[in-house]
C-alpha cells in the first residue's frame, strides 16, 4: 500500500474509444504526476500538477488530456489513442516538487490499445 | 535534451555475487534518487543523495554521488534473489521554480540466479 491508488489496473481500448485513468493520493502531498513506462524506454514524464495547477506538459500529444480537480485526485483522459500508446501509466505524488522530493508511485494502469 | 544514462542495461549474477549499476547525467544534478521496480510492480524509492561525493549505505546497498554531481552508482554486496528487479536512478535538475525536473535513467535489470 503506497498511499497512491490507481484505477483501473488494466484497460483495453480501441482506437476510437474514450476512457479515463484515475489516481488518488492519501498522503497530503502537493504535487501529482503522470509518467508513461514503455518497454525498453526510461520513464517518461507526461504531466505535473503542483497545487492543482499544471506546471509541466512534456510535449504530450493532445489525445492525452489531464485533469486535476483537487490536490488528491488526478485523471488522464484518453481519446483516439494509437497502438504505440500501449504502456504502463504510472501516477505519482510528492511533497516537495520544487526541491526534488521523493516520488510515491501508484501500482500503475496497464493500457493496451488495439 | 537532458539525459540520464545507466549501464549496464541488464546484469545476470549468481546469488552471492556483487552487483554495480552506474548512472551518468549530461548536466549537473541538484540531487539524485534511486528507485527499485520489482517485476510487475511499480518504482519504489530507495534513497536520495544531495551532496557532492556523498556515500550512503542501506544494509548491503551502497550509493555514491560523484564529486561533479553528474554521476552516481549503486553497489549491492552479496546479492540475494530478493534483489531481483530494475534499478533506476533519477536526477533532479533545478531550473528554479516550477520547471524543475526529475529525469529518470534508462534502468538496469538485475537477475539473480539461486
Amino acid at each position: 500500500e503506497t498511499g497512491v491508488t490507481q484505477t483501473p489496473r488494466h484497460l483495453v481500448m480501441g482506437m476510437t474509444n474514450k476512457k479515463s485513468l484515475k489516481c488518488e493520493q492519501h498522503l497530503g502531498h502537493n504535487a501529482m504526476y503522470w509518467y508513461k513506462q514503455s518497454a525498453k524506454k526510461p520513464l517518461e514524464l507526461m504531466f505535473v500538477y503542483s497545487l492543482e495547477e499544471r506546471v509541466e506538459n512534456n510535449s504530450v500529444p493532445s489525445r492525452f488530456s489531464p485533469e486535476c480537480p483537487n490536490s488528491s485526485h488526478l485523471f488522464l483522459h484518453l481519446h483516439t489513442l494509437q497502438p504505440e500508446d500501449s504502456a504502463l501509466y504510472l501516477c505519482a505524488s510528492s511533497r516537495f516538487p520544487r526541491v526534488g522530493g521523493e516520488l510515491f508511485f501508484g501500482e500503475g494502469s496497464r493500457l493496451t490499445v488495439l | 535534451g537532458q539525459q540520464v544514462m545507466q549501464i549496464p542495461q541488464y546484469q545476470h549474477v549468481q546469488e552471492g555475487e556483487d552487483f554495480t549499476t552506474y548512472c551518468n547525467s549530461s548536466t549537473t544534478l541538484s540531487n539524485i534518487q534511486w528507485y527499485k521496480q520489482r517485476p510487475g510492480g511499480h518504482p519504489v524509492f530507495l534513497i536520495q543523495l544531495v551532496k557532492s561525493g556523498e556515500v550512503k549505505k542501506q544494509k548491503r546497498l551502497t550509493f555514491q554521488f560523484g564529486e561533479a554531481k553528474k554521476n552516481s552508482s549503486l553497489h549491492i554486496t552479496a546479492t540475494q534473489t530478493t534483489d531481483v528487479g530494475t534499478y533506476f536512478c533519477a536526477g533532479f535538475m533545478n531550473y528554479g521554480g516550477a520547471t524543475n525536473k526529475l529525469i529518470f535513467g534508462t534502468g538496469t535489470l538485475l537477475a539473480v540466479q539461486p
